[in-house]
């Protein structure tokens, strides 16, 4: 079955330093995976996708398939950044879905 | 462009009421997605629309969901009767795919929040 695992509900950094947001998956097809973020009183919008293998607002995320993980780094984390984020996958094959982790709320102190 | 929206914001209702929420998606997406979001829980399919058809309905309970895209434009989810379980937000989401919706931007609404009491 498809799961995805954010183990990290809460993270908390100081501005200028470095974030990664994990994330796990189980897919027994080919993957892809996405990030979205939902800044306070926002709804969810799309932040990145792998296939894309680009950097947006300073965040990158790159899949490794040997340890299915598709962790979510930026290197100077900004007060901005503070929002949830949730990693999704996309199933294919008939029945194409995205399946969401719980989220990791995400604060960014002064 | 006003995005997907979503009517009402937010409802409170007593267990065993009825309640419909609607969802205008982006102009010119075939595909529709109505999502539950639980409290502290990512974002579950409910049911996923390209045009008037219901493509993937396999999550929806259908004792007590339904819904509808008549036109394959806007849509309604309707529960009756409501439970206390019920209570969650729930999200519409539109992408222009139709039937290739892997490579695709999924667009979301500001959900309705809902609280069964």
């Amino acid at each position: 079955a498809q799961r995805v695992t954010q183990p990290e509900k809460l993270l908390s950094v100081f501005k200028g330093a470095p974030v990664e947001l994990k994330c796990n998956y189980s897919y027994s097809g080919s993957p892809e995976l996405f990030w979205y973020v939902q800044y306070s009183r926002q709804r969810l919008q799309l932040l990145l996708r792998h296939i894309s293998r680009e950097s947006i607002k300073g965040f990158t995320a790159d899949l490794n398939k040997g340890e299915t993980s598709f962790h979510l780094k930026k290197p100077f984390a900004q007060e901005e950044d503070s929002a949830m984020y949730y990693c999704a996958l996309l199933t294919q094959g008939g029945s194409e879905k995205l399946v969401f982790g719980k989220g990791t709320k995400l604060t960014v102190n002064p | 462009e006003a995005g997907v929206v979503q009517s009402p914001r937010y409802k409170i209702i007593e267990k065993k009421q009825p309640v419909a929420f609607w969802c205008n998606p982006i102009s010119g997406h075939n595909t529709l997605y109505w999502y539950l979001q639980n409290l502290g829980q990512g974002p579950e399919l409910l049911i996923r629309y390209e045009n008037e058809e219901a493509v993937d309905d396999s999550q929806l309970p259908k004792d007590r969901f339904s819904a509808e895209r008549l036109k394959g434009v806007d849509s309604t989810l309707k529960i009756q009767p409501a439970e206390l379980g019920d209570s969650a937000v729930y999200l519409c989401a539109s992408s222009l795919a139709l039937g290739t919706s892997g490579t695709d931007t999924q667009y979301f609404g500001p959900g309705t929040r809902l609280t069964v009491l």
